[in-house]
C-alpha cells in the first residue's frame, strides 16, 4: 500500500523559512515523479512544484519561483520543499503526491498546514 | 498558468446525472489528453477519479465518466448518490512538465 506522510508544517512569520518533508513507502520511490500541491483555507487546489525521479529536473509555478525549492533524497525515500521568503498568501495545507499512472497524481498524503503570520 | 474555469456549484437529486465543465486553453486542456479529475471531501486529501480524459483508475465507480471537446473537459456523474456530495477539481498537463488545477466545483445532492 502506498503511503505518503508529510511533516514540517507550522506557524512562521512573514519573511521566514520552513522545510516540509514527505516520507514515502509502498512505492519504488526512485522511479516516480513527485509533486507538491497546496490548498489555502477555503480555496481550491494549486499545483506548486514537481521533480523528476532522478532529481535532475524540477518545475514550479511562477508564484513560488525563486522562493521555493523542491528536492528529494532517493536513498531516504523522501521528498522536500524548502520554502523561503514566506508570505501570508502561502498559508495553506501542503500535500505531497506521486504519479504511478503517467501524468495522473494518484496517491496523496494527508497534508501539512503552513500558516504565515503577518 | 491561469486556473482552469469550473462552475462554482452543481446540484442534482439522487439517481440523476450531473456534469461539471472545465474550460482551459489550447495550451493545457485543448493541447493534451492528460486531463484528470479529483474528488475531495472536507478536510481530506484529493482522490483521483478520472485520468487521461476518460479513464477510470481502480477503485473509482463506473458512474464517473470523463470527456473532452476542444478546450473544455467534462466530468459526468450518472446515478448520483449521497456519497458523491464533495468538491471536484479538474487538472490538466500544460506542457514543460507543469500542471494547472481548475477552480473547483461543489456538488450537492438534493
Amino acid at each position: 500500500e502506498v503511503e505518503l506522510v508529510e511533516s514540517g508544517g507550522g506557524l512562521v512569520q512573514s519573511g521566514g523559512s520552513l522545510r516540509l518533508s514527505c516520507a514515502a513507502s509502498g512505492i519504488t520511490f526512485s522511479s516516480r515523479w513527485m509533486s507538491w500541491a497546496r490548498q489555502a483555507p477555503g480555496k481550491g487546489l494549486e499545483w506548486v512544484a514537481n521533480i523528476k525521479p532522478d532529481g535532475t529536473e524540477t518545475y514550479c509555478v511562477d508564484s513560488v519561483k525563486g522562493r521555493f525549492t523542491i528536492s528529494r533524497d532517493n536513498a531516504k525515500n523522501s521528498l522536500y520543499l524548502q520554502m523561503n521568503s514566506l508570505r501570508a498568501d502561502d498559508t495553506a495545507v501542503y500535500y505531497c503526491s506521486t504519479a504511478t499512472i503517467p501524468a495522473a497524481w494518484n496517491h496523496w498524503g494527508q497534508g501539512t498546514l503552513v500558516t504565515v503570520s503577518s | 498558468q491561469s486556473a482552469l474555469t469550473q462552475p462554482r456549484s452543481v446540484s442534482g437529486s439522487p439517481g440523476q446525472s450531473v456534469a461539471i465543465s472545465c474550460t482551459g486553453t489550447s495550451s493545457d486542456v485543448g493541447g493534451y489528453n492528460h486531463v484528470t479529475w479529483y474528488q475531495q471531501y472536507p478536510g481530506k486529501a484529493p482522490k483521483l477519479m478520472i485520468y487521461d480524459v476518460n479513464k477510470r483508475p481502480s477503485g473509482a465507480p463506473d458512474r464517473f465518466s470523463g470527456s473532452k471537446s476542444g478546450n473544455t473537459a467534462s466530468l459526468t456523474i450518472s446515478g448520483l448518490q449521497a456519497e458523491d456530495e464533495a468538491d471536484y477539481y479538474c487538472c490538466s498537463y500544460a506542457g514543460s512538465d507543469i500542471y494547472v488545477f481548475g477552480t473547483g466545483t461543489k456538488v450537492t445532492v438534493l
